[in-house]
């Protein structure tokens, strides 16, 4: 079972504008997410991260925002730039002393195509 | 400034045949991870060392096997490479356990025939 979905295979947006990625997730013992981005024949790199004790992070151009209540989080990125166009991956991970403590586990990824 | 280094970067196996993927990491850290990505699955978690001396199956551990060497590596092995094996393999590694922000190396793409 998936316990990190993200549903929108890809999104594509126009430079300038606003890109925003969503993730839902189903294991309520996940208590921190992160996104992160791929390029091709690249491994990922980290982006932004989000504690559940706060329901919005902001770096730059990147917030993301975090409904526990939905088991949802969403990735902002204003305004989107033709750089960004990348596969864009959640992840999330148990809480600490849950026994599953290590635990990083990732969504399927969304493509992000911004046209200039 | 290495970070996380995978060796090999490509590799072609017949089906039984048996491989080991080696990591390293150089920033002292405590938790190291492997990963598989297949598309439209995006990166499946197959084993993880949350620390030194310890190792903990993932999300698809079957067909695999680990070892955290020391602090700096950790190796996945392939006893008998099957079809369903060919994917590409991420490393990665993070300073505390499940978190935190996680160093990739840049993926082995490994095929089975």
């Amino acid at each position: 079972d998936q316990q990190v979905k993200q549903n929108s295979p890809s999104l594509s947006v126009q430079e300038g504008r606003i890109s925003i990625l969503n993730c839902d997730y189903t294991n309520s013992m996940f208590d921190y997410f992160l996104w992160y981005k791929k390029y091709p024949a690249e491994g990922p790199t980290f982006l932004i991260s989000i504690s559940s004790i706060k329901d919005k992070n902001e770096d730059g151009r990147f917030t993301v925002f975090l409904n526990k209540s939905a088991k949802h989080l969403s990735l902002h990125i204003v305004p989107s730039q033709p750089g960004d166009s990348a596969v864009y991956f959640c992840a999330a991970s148990p809480l600490h002393g849950s026994g599953n403590t290590g635990k990083l586990i990732f969504g399927q990824g969304t493509t992000l195509q911004v046209k200039p | 400034n290495a970070g996380v280094t995978q060796t090999p970067k490509f590799q072609v196996l017949k089906t039984g045949q048996s491989m080991t993927l080696q990591c390293a990491q150089d920033m002292n850290h405590n938790s190291m991870y492997w990963y598989r990505q297949d598309p439209g699955m995006g990166l499946r978690l197959i084993y993880y060392s949350a620390s030194e001396g310890t190792t903990d199956k993932g999300e698809v551990p079957n067909g695999y096997n680990v070892s955290r060497l020391n602090k700096r590596e950790f190796s996945l092995r392939l006893e008998s490479a099957a079809p369903s094996q060919t994917s590409v393999y991420f490393c990665a590694s993070s300073l505390s356990p499940g978190g935190g922000e996680a160093f990739f190396g840049q993926g082995t793409r490994l095929t089975v025939v």
